[in-house]
């Protein structure tokens, strides 16, 4: 089955310098890539997505860059504000039936931003 | 954007005993899953909850320990049966929406149900 690999496990950066957490997968069918925010207490939140066919995608101050050759994607979160402090989680996807995909999650990054 | 709910968000129960949790949908979606996350853990597939037929799960959950129904397109309960402390974790759903207004194609998440077994 499909294993991603998720570091660092803890991340702390100065309020307004960039993040960067890492992750590399094994299943060559895997073709979708979400991430996902979770704050204390909540569910995780989607915030952004990559499919295989596009190398990186950016969204305000959230981008995310994909080596499918590698097999390893990218979170990258630049001018960090105290409200970026979560557990980010990345997620590999490979289609399952209905048009929706089943993933295997990282184990996760906590990120903390000080001010 | 669509709403997912859990009842109950945290409940602390007892050896032997069997919790239901309910996830609730205020619209129609396609696919809805269970995850367990244990305490500061990453998130394990328990099952795909299939609307009318028996749900599919993974390698290492079994139906009689994680019974769960699916009645509707918005609705589905998973009950933690005969609970032992190993079962303390988090329990969450998430829903594969229609496109109306949640996506086909990646899955949403609930707040989850904080289970903790004494």
């Amino acid at each position: 089955g499909e294993n991603v690999e998720q570091h660092p496990s803890t991340l702390s950066v100065q309020e307004g310098d960039s993040a960067v957490i890492k992750c590399t997968y094994s299943d060559s069918a895997s073709n979708y890539f979400p991430w996902y925010k979770q704050e204390l207490g909540k569910g995780p939140q989607l915030i952004i997505d990559i499919r295989s066919n596009v190398g990186e995608k950016k969204d305000q101050r959230i981008a995310v860059t994909l080596n499918k050759t590698a097999k390893h994607f990218s979170l990258h979160i630049t001018e960090t504000q105290p409200e970026d402090s979560a557990v980010y989680f990345c997620a590999a996807g490979r289609r399952s039936g209905a048009g929706s995909y089943q993933l295997t999650f990282g184990k996760g990054t906590k990120l903390s931003v000080i001010p | 954007s669509a709403v997912i709910s859990q009842k109950p968000s945290r409940d602390i129960c007892q050896r032997g005993t069997s919790l239901t949790i309910q996830c609730q949908v205020d619209s129609q979606v396609t696919m809805m899953f269970w995850y367990r996350q244990q305490p500061g853990q990453s998130l394990t597939l328990i099952a795909t909850a299939n609307q009318g037929s028996e749900a599919t799960y993974e390698s290492g959950f079994v139906i009689d320990k994680f019974p769960i129904s699916r009645p509707n397109l918005t609705f589905s309960t998973l009950t933690v049966s005969n609970m032992s402390p190993e079962d303390s974790s988090i329990y969450l759903c998430s829903a594969t929406g229609t496109g109306a207004n949640l996506r086909t194609d990646t899955q949403y998440f609930g707040p989850g149900t904080r289970l903790t077994v004494l």
